[in-house]
């Protein structure tokens, strides 16, 4: 079975500064790594995907993660944040193997808060 | 243009009512997904579908009831054995090939 563990449940950022929110996971088995974006009342909407390849996985909206295995961390970065950036942002895991019966966990979630 | 649409927005019942949510399709994806969505909890997954005419119960998954009689369609039931049924939530599904999941608008249920 798998976990993720989202330690910052707030993140406050001044507008043009770099920020990074933390995502670790534990598993048995291989993983697939996704972080999701969430707008007030709206669904969830993939920001960045690791499935397999290169390490450092780049998305929309100017994010991009590095997978780094041994310390199973899957961290989002953004260089310079705006205002628009702010919502609730998740990390989910799941076994690289495929298949509905391999379920998608979602960390808490940090809510990205980006002031003037 | 292919997505998964939720209805309505938002929902109001009494207490003690049945209600039921909707969940189309349009991506062909054979796996659905119900989540529940409290503040501070994340997402809490009630129940999913591998096939049409099957279903799992998830982590939470009392006071709920569904059914996939159609690929396209998931409807979810909060029956009045839900103790706390205000919450907002969301519909999925799935390519099964790498687990990614396509996220509806979402359903903000209100028991008054």
């Amino acid at each position: 079975a798998q976990s993720v563990t989202q330690l910052d449940s707030q993140v406050p950022v001044f507008e043009e500064a770099p920020v990074e929110l933390r995502c670790n996971y534990s598993s048995s088995v291989s993983v697939y790594l996704f972080w999701y974006v969430q707008y007030p009342n709206q669904g969830l909407q993939l920001l960045l995907k690791y499935l397999s390849g290169s390490t450092l996985v780049k998305g929309i909206n100017g994010f991009e993660a590095e997978f780094n295995k041994s310390q199973t961390s899957f961290h989002l970065r953004k260089p310079s944040v705006h205002i628009s950036d702010t919502a609730e942002y998740f990390c989910a895991v799941s076994g690289a193997y495929g298949g509905a019966t391999n379920k998608l966990i979602f960390g808490t979630g940090t809510l990205l808060a980006v002031q003037p | 243009d292919g997505g998964i649409t939720q209805s309505p927005k938002y929902l109001f019942r009494k207490e003690g009512q049945n209600v039921t949510l909707s969940c189309e399709q349009n991506l062909n994806h054979d796996a659905m997904y119900w989540y529940r969505q409290d503040p501070g909890q994340g997402l809490r997954l009630i129940y999913y579908s591998q096939i049409v005419n099957d279903f799992q119960k998830g982590d939470i998954a009392e006071g709920y009831s569904v059914s996939r009689e159609k690929k396209e369609s998931f409807p979810l039931t909060v029956t009045s054995a839900q103790k706390n049924p205000t919450a907002f939530y969301l519909c999925a599904s799935s390519i099964k090939r790498n687990n990614e999941q396509f996220f509806g608008p979402g359903t903000r249920l209100t028991v008054l």
